[in-house]
């Protein structure tokens, strides 16, 4: 099976400080993404790569950067936490076959205090 | 543009089948997806159908694709409480190749 893990399952974090959330799948998946799920606004996609060092903006890329320096792992950063980002976070991998979905990753909820 | 809405909210008897609804707007969608959250958890890839199907049965799991009014709906049979979740639709849009998510419908199962 396919293994999507994401590092944590629950953080909390004060206001200003950088946050780093880190995805890794292991089934060589050439695409990865992060989304992030808020009540009614259901998943919106934050940032999502196509290859290592690859980046593409995704719907609400403000607040965020990204890092994908090998294939396995993709990285979310928070370079200023703030309040409004408090959320649940969720990485998700497929590979370029277009009938594949995506694998998802359990989840991390942030709270930013 | 590339657009999947579902209503919010279903609930439904243990026992009961359940219909949960979807449409979406690109009639180019190759492969249309159910997705299943449960409470805390990530995303569980339930089934997908591909667009040149109408019906897909996966034991207590039908998904029906009308591609004319561009509606996707899933049946679960003899509904659990386990069954209570998020399901969110979702299509690969033509153009970006990326999955498109409905808002999800959360469904209550009552015992």
């Amino acid at each position: 099976d396919v293994k999507v893990t994401q590092s944590s399952r629950y953080l909390v974090k004060r206001t200003g400080e950088k946050v780093f959330l880190e995805c890794v799948q292991d089934m060589d998946h050439e695409n990865m993404f992060w989304y992030r799920q808020d009540p009614g606004l259901g998943l919106r996609l934050i940032y999502f790569s196509y290859d290592v060092k690859m980046k593409e903006k995704g719907d609400i890329p403000e607040g965020y950067s990204v890092s994908r320096e090998k294939k396995e792992r993709f990285s979310l950063i928070l370079e200023s936490a703030s309040t409004n980002q408090t959320s649940m976070y969720l990485c998700a991998s497929t590979p370029d076959s277009t009938y594949y979905g995506y694998t998802f990753g359990s989840g991390t909820r942030l709270t930013v205090v | 543009g590339e657009d999947v809405e579902q209503s919010l909210f279903l609930s439904v008897r243990e026992g009961d089948s359940s219909v949960i609804n979807c449409t979406y707007t690109d009639s180019s969608s190759t492969y249309l997806y159910w997705y299943k959250q449960e409470p805390g958890a990530g995303l569980q890839l339930l089934t997908y159908i591909f667009s040149n199907m109408d019906m897909k049965q996966d034991q207590r799991l039908t998904v029906l694709l009308n591609k004319k009014d561009k509606h996707l709906s899933l049946r679960i049979a003899d509904t659990q409480t386990g069954d209570s979740a998020i399901y969110f639709c979702a299509e690969r849009g033509s153009n970006t190749g990326k999955l498109i998510f409905g808002q999800g419908t959360t469904l209550q199962v009552k015992p």
